[in-house]
């Protein structure tokens, strides 16, 4: 089974400023089997990324996802204090796992 | 446009069941997986499992096989995650999601990739 690592577990940034949030998989990840997503205070999440680095429909192209084998990263470019949100990274699979999260604070 | 409307939220007591719902419309409702995820108070999301409503197949994370019923009504266009003994431990939030998913080459091993829509989340609360 492979464990999804998130890092750093908080972040606070200025509006404008860049954040690079990491997920470390435990194992080499096959082809492009990773997602992101954004949980804003008291909603559900949403996807905002899938397949490593495909945007998902509506999202503005200040998210970008990279990475491959074990090491993926979502970027925000231009911090806005609506990108206040927990963001996790997700694995596909057979029993899909979640990463444990990384809070966003804006200063 | 996809939705996922869900039930309202629950107060329980240790040992009662509880089915909660999740109405799907803008899409062929037959042709795509739909499940559940749960979130416990202050805690990432875990997979439950997903049901295919064209055909009642289902699959469950190994972690909850055996402690929830998951279905799928056809007519009604709604899922279904069901209890039949709450305990304290199964206080969350529950969303319904509509994943992409599809059998590997094996032809019955189920592959689930992302998970594109979500409902708005039940909140069940168990405690005596």
């Amino acid at each position: 089974e492979i464990v999804l690592t998130q890092s750093p577990g908080s972040l606070s940034l200025s509006p404008g400023e860049r954040a690079t949030l990491s997920c470390r998989a435990s194992q080499s990840v096959t082809s492009n089997s990773l997602a992101w997503y954004q949980q804003k205070p008291g909603q559900a999440p949403r996807l905002l990324i899938f397949d490593v680095s495909s945007r998902a429909t509506g999202i503005p192209d200040r998210f970008s996802g990279s990475g491959s084998g074990t090491d993926f990263t979502l970027t925000i470019s231009r911090l806005e204090p609506e990108d206040i949100a927990v963001y996790y990274c997700q694995l596909y699979g057979r029993s899909p796992p979640f990463g444990q999260g990384t809070r966003l604070e804006i200063k | 446009e996809v939705q996922l409307v869900q039930s309202g939220a629950e107060v329980k007591k240790p040992g009662e069941s509880l089915k909660i719902s999740c109405e799907a419309s803008g899409y062929s409702f037959p042709n795509y997986w739909i499940g559940w995820v749960r979130q416990k108070p202050g805690r990432g999301l875990e997979w439950m499992g997903v049901v295919y409503p064209a055909d009642s197949h289902i699959t469950y994370s190994p972690s909850f096989q055996g402690q929830v019923t998951i279905s799928a009504d056809m007519s009604a266009r709604t899922a279904y995650l069901q209890w039949n003994s709450l305990q304290a431990s199964d206080t969350a939030i529950y969303y319904c999601v509509r994943p992409v998913a599809y059998y590997d080459s094996s032809g019955y091993r189920l592959q689930v990739e992302y998970f594109q829509y979500w409902g708005q989340g039940t909140l069940v609360t168990v405690s005596s």
